[in-house]
């Protein structure tokens, strides 16, 4: 089935721009959605559909969608931003929802 | 304002059914527009999908989980439920219930039950 890889952490000091990729083949023919997760939370969508942004989000956060490589960017990186993040596609040829292994954003 | 809750028991015995319940409110789900997803998160580690049923009662499963889970719905409790056969301590983690918007991400979650497989 769809494998979907992302680095296990990523540092980033307040104010600069943090880049999470979420790597998969061919991953530009899927949709890739986006969660953020904080300690002891529910998961929350932030980026559905490569780079739609829900109601409520922060225009810090950003998608993009490219080759064999999808990327949350989130610019002006402040400490509430700390969390885990995954990435998500539908499989059709497995009719399965997929989930990256997830990447910890540490603000330093 | 749409909310999902889930219940069920937290200690469930190895080789034994773990059985939750997703209840949900400010939504139907006879909904044609959603899919009604399982989800665990073991302690310390990511997300993984366990499967979805829909309107019609028509199912998707992780093919890993296939062979032991079943998802079930109540319409007439707006209600749906996740039941795992012979359960292991590799069972352990918590359990999400969340609402799809028809292969869209998932808007909605419950607050999550954590469920522990031990004798």
């Amino acid at each position: 089935s769809y494998v979907l890889t992302q680095p296990p952490s990523v540092s980033v000091a307040p104010g600069k721009t943090a880049r999470l990729d979420c790597g998969g083949d061919n991953i530009r023919s899927q949709s890739v959605h986006w969660y953020q997760q904080k300690p002891g939370r529910t998961p929350e969508v932030v980026i559905s559909f490569d780079s739609d942004r829900p109601s409520g989000i922060p225009e810090r956060f950003y998608g993009a969608n490219s080759g064999n490589t999808a990327t949350l960017t989130i610019t002006r990186v402040e400490a509430e931003d700390e969390a885990d993040y995954y990435c998500q596609v539908w499989d059709s040829s497995s009719e399965h929802w997929v989930f990256g292994g997830g990447t910890r954003l540490t603000v330093l | 304002q749409v909310q999902l809750q889930e219940s069920g028991p937290g200690l469930v015995t190895p080789s034994q059914t773990l059985s939750l319940t997703c209840t949900v409110s400010g939504d139907s789900v006879s909904s044609d527009n959603d899919y009604w997803n399982w989800i665990r998160q073991p302690t310390g580690k990511g997300l993984e999908w366990i499967g979805r049923i829909y309107t019609s009662g028509g199912t998707d499963y992780n093919s890993f989980l296939k062979s032991r889970v079943t998802i079930s719905v109540d319409t007439s409790r707006n209600q749906f439920s996740l039941r795992l056969i012979s359960v292991t301590a590799a069972d352990t983690a918590v359990y999400f219930c969340a609402r799809e918007r028809i292969n869209d991400a998932f808007d909605t979650w419950g607050q999550g039950t954590m469920v522990t497989v031990a004798s």
